[in-house]
């Protein structure tokens, strides 16, 4: 079956721009998480959503980000005035409600010169 | 202390080796637990979780051992195509997984 899809799989922006990744998780999946993931470093936790609930915000590092979820499927990472130290790797998850496995897209490479 | 530490590697072995890696983690409330694997500008991918009595899958053995908090992964007959890092994650019966920096393994021919 199709896997979690993630969108632009590249971006490159200037300094200051704002930028918007998409991703698509698994049909089914009720949550779905936000990653980044910097050269040689671990998954960066960023946001996690889990049905109708309120997110859990916790993990991103500055009120430039932001995340929604239409409809309980597609989600999009909004990050604005980018920065250089915003460049990395995002990646988005899903699994579904009664598994704690997540199942990870190809990710969104961003780089912000 | 992080919460998953991983050794980094690289860990450099010949084709046919054995190789064991192993993972702590400091929540004495992890429930649950996974190894992951991430080829080079890929996503991470699972490839087993370990469950409490240990789990096997054809080369790849996974063991956890509660006492000394740690996970481990042993692979038999090391291939080309096991290069790779791979990652341990950790749950506390929540909703999130806590992932280590990932160790680096090369098999060299």
């Amino acid at each position: 079956g199709a896997g979690v899809s993630q969108s632009p799989s590249n971006k490159v922006t200037e300094k200051g721009k704002d930028v918007e990744l998409r991703c698509d998780p698994i049909s089914g999946h009720t949550a779905l998480y936000w990653y980044r993931q910097s050269l040689g470093q671990g998954l960066e936790f960023l946001i996690y959503f889990q049905g109708n609930s309120a997110p859990d915000k916790s993990g991103l590092p500055s009120d430039r980000f932001s995340a929604e979820r239409t409809g309980g499927s597609v989600s999009t990472l909004t990050i604005q005035r980018t920065q250089q130290e915003d460049s990395a790797v995002y990646l988005c998850a899903s699994r579904p409600r009664s598994q704690e496995t997540q199942y990870f897209g190809p990710g969104t490479r961003l780089l912000v010169l | 202390r992080k919460e998953v530490e991983q050794d980094p590697g690289p860990f450099n072995v010949p084709e046919g080796a054995t190789v064991a890696f192993n993972c702590t983690y400091s929540n004495s409330a992890s429930q649950s637990f996974f190894w992951y694997r991430q080829d080079c500008r890929k996503e991470p991918k699972l490839l087993m979780s370990v469950y409490s009595s240990g789990n096997e899958d054809g080369r790849f053995t996974a063991q956890l051992n509660r006492a000394s908090q740690y996970i481990s992964l042993l692979i038999r007959d090391s291939k080309l195509s096991d290069s790779a890092t791979y990652l341990c994650g950790s749950g506390a019966g929540s909703y999130q997984l806590t992932f280590g920096k990932g160790t680096k393994l090369s098999v060299i021919p």
